[in-house]
């Protein structure tokens, strides 16, 4: 196993764009997560899946962003219109449920977004 | 709701000094905590994790003791090295996500 793969790793694109970032879990994984980290700050929780359910997107930055997770495999998530202000490392991160204690999340290596 | 507060930096300290790095928690249910560690170009690593109260994860010389009577977790070092310079987030997690800390930024001197 590979770990939690990204892609792209880097990105730059126009303002008023939309963009696209894939996630591939750790394979037997079934929660994926993404968050956002800017520089200086700790990672911010964007959303959640378990398997392919979606079960938090409350604290999604705006209407501009959205996710999903098809199969329960992989997921994307993506920026529509983006602004400067999106600026940020994306980094996705996966884990096994487990019915009593919280287990270790994985992250991968982020995808860094610059809005130009 | 849920959230962390963390030891602020930047933390300068000479090879084989003491390290203590202060996290404290918020949360409304019985959470597992984690230090999480991010080394320079590098994604973020699981450094160690407790899941019950008077729990004691370790991992490379690193320690934290889950204290649920202070709600906190702080992460120790009897000798740091230089390749321990990285920046250090604490973690709770109630299971639908990972709350995270500002980090600390840790330079470690020759």
């Amino acid at each position: 196993d590979t770990g939690v793969s990204q892609d792209p790793r880097h990105k730059i694109t126009k303002r008023g764009q939309n963009v696209t970032f894939r996630c591939d879990p750790i394979s037997e994984h079934n929660r994926l997560y993404w968050y956002r980290q800017t520089l200086g700050q700790g990672p911010e929780f964007l959303t959640y899946f378990q398997n392919e359910a979606q079960l938090e997107k409350s604290r999604l930055l705006s209407d501009r962003f959205s996710a999903e997770r098809p199969k329960g495999s992989f997921s994307t998530l993506e920026i529509q219109r983006t602004e400067q202000g999106d600026s940020a490392m994306y980094l996705c991160a996966s884990s096994k449920a487990a019915q009593v204690t919280n287990t270790e999340a994985f992250f991968g290596q982020g995808t860094r977004l610059t809005v130009v | 709701g849920d959230s962390v507060t963390q030891m602020e930096g930047p933390v300068t300290l000479s090879e084989e000094a003491f390290l203590t790095i202060n996290c404290t928690y918020t949360a409304t249910g019985y959470p597992s905590l984690f230090w999480y560690v991010q080394y320079p170009g590098e994604g973020l690593q699981l450094l160690l994790k407790a899941t019950k109260a008077d729990d004691k994860g370790s991992n490379k010389g690193f320690e934290a003791t889950y204290r649920k009577e202070t709600t906190s977790f702080h992460l120790e070092k009897g000798s740091v090295q230089v390749s321990d310079s990285a920046v250090y987030f604490c973690a709770p997690s109630t299971g639908n996500q990972f709350y995270f800390g500002t980090g600390t930024s840790l330079t470690v001197i020759p």
